[in-house]
């Protein structure tokens, strides 16, 4: 079964704004990683916050990480048409080794 | 520096037949994962291949199983194919039997079956 959930399912934006994407999960982690996904195609890893880290920056991306709320969010700024996607968020187990999944977030940036 | 390749892109098989999909993974990882992505959901573990070894199996019934090479390449096959087998089966490698943080994804086997 899947451990994470997205909100929102689909986001829809214009470029140039910012989109926000949210995950939760119900277990303790090591740590959380964003995916993202074009057209059912492979994932491409995109910036990974551990358990003791509670914010992580890599270019327009913004990661923030709640271990009290067993929550995450990812924030794109400045969105280009380029990003739309899906995006997952996966869970690493303090036990194990094997990502657990969310059900993902369609975003559409409209040009 | 190839990253992970996956054969073949595609695929359309009938019920009840069997499939293998193949993986290699990136230069200078060992470890590979096996994962199943139905339309619209996110990705679920199948197992994971270390030191030629199934490590870890997801929930996944016994007509998936896998080999790994000593070169590291990995083969997923499917028995008894079922139309809810449908997917994109996804290859991750890694290293150390996973121990590493980061899963290098390839592009995706697509199965149908009719």
């Amino acid at each position: 079964s899947q451990q994470g959930e997205e909100d929102p399912q689909a986001l829809s934006i214009q470029e140039g704004e910012n989109a926000t994407m949210n995950c939760s999960y119900k277990t303790s982690i090591n740590n959380l990683q964003w995916y993202r996904q074009n057209s059912g195609r492979g994932l491409v890893h995109l910036i990974l916050i551990r358990s003791n880290e509670r914010e992580k920056h890599s270019g327009r991306l913004r990661v923030t990480l709640d271990t009290s709320k067993k929550s995450s969010s990812l924030l794109i700024t400045a969105s280009r048409a380029a990003d739309t996607a899906s995006y997952f968020c996966a869970t690493k187990r303090t036990s194990g080794s094997r990502l657990t999944f969310g059900e993902g977030t369609q975003l559409t940036v409209n040009p | 520096d190839a990253g992970v390749t996956q054969s073949p892109t595609h695929l359309i098989k009938t019920r009840g037949q069997q499939v293998t999909l193949r993986c290699s993974p990136k230069s200078g990882h060992d470890t590979v994962s096996w994962y199943q992505q139905a339309l619209g959901q996110g990705p679920q573990f199948i197992f994971q291949y270390y030191e030629e070894e199934e490590r870890q199996r997801g929930n996944f019934p016994d007509r998936f199983s896998g080999h790994q090479f000593p070169n590291y390449s990995s083969e997923l096959n499917v028995n008894a194919l079922l139309l809810g087998d449908s997917a994109l089966y996804l290859c991750a490698s890694s290293l150390g039997g996973g121990t590493g943080d980061e899963q290098y994804f390839g592009p995706g086997t697509r199965l149908t079956v009719t």
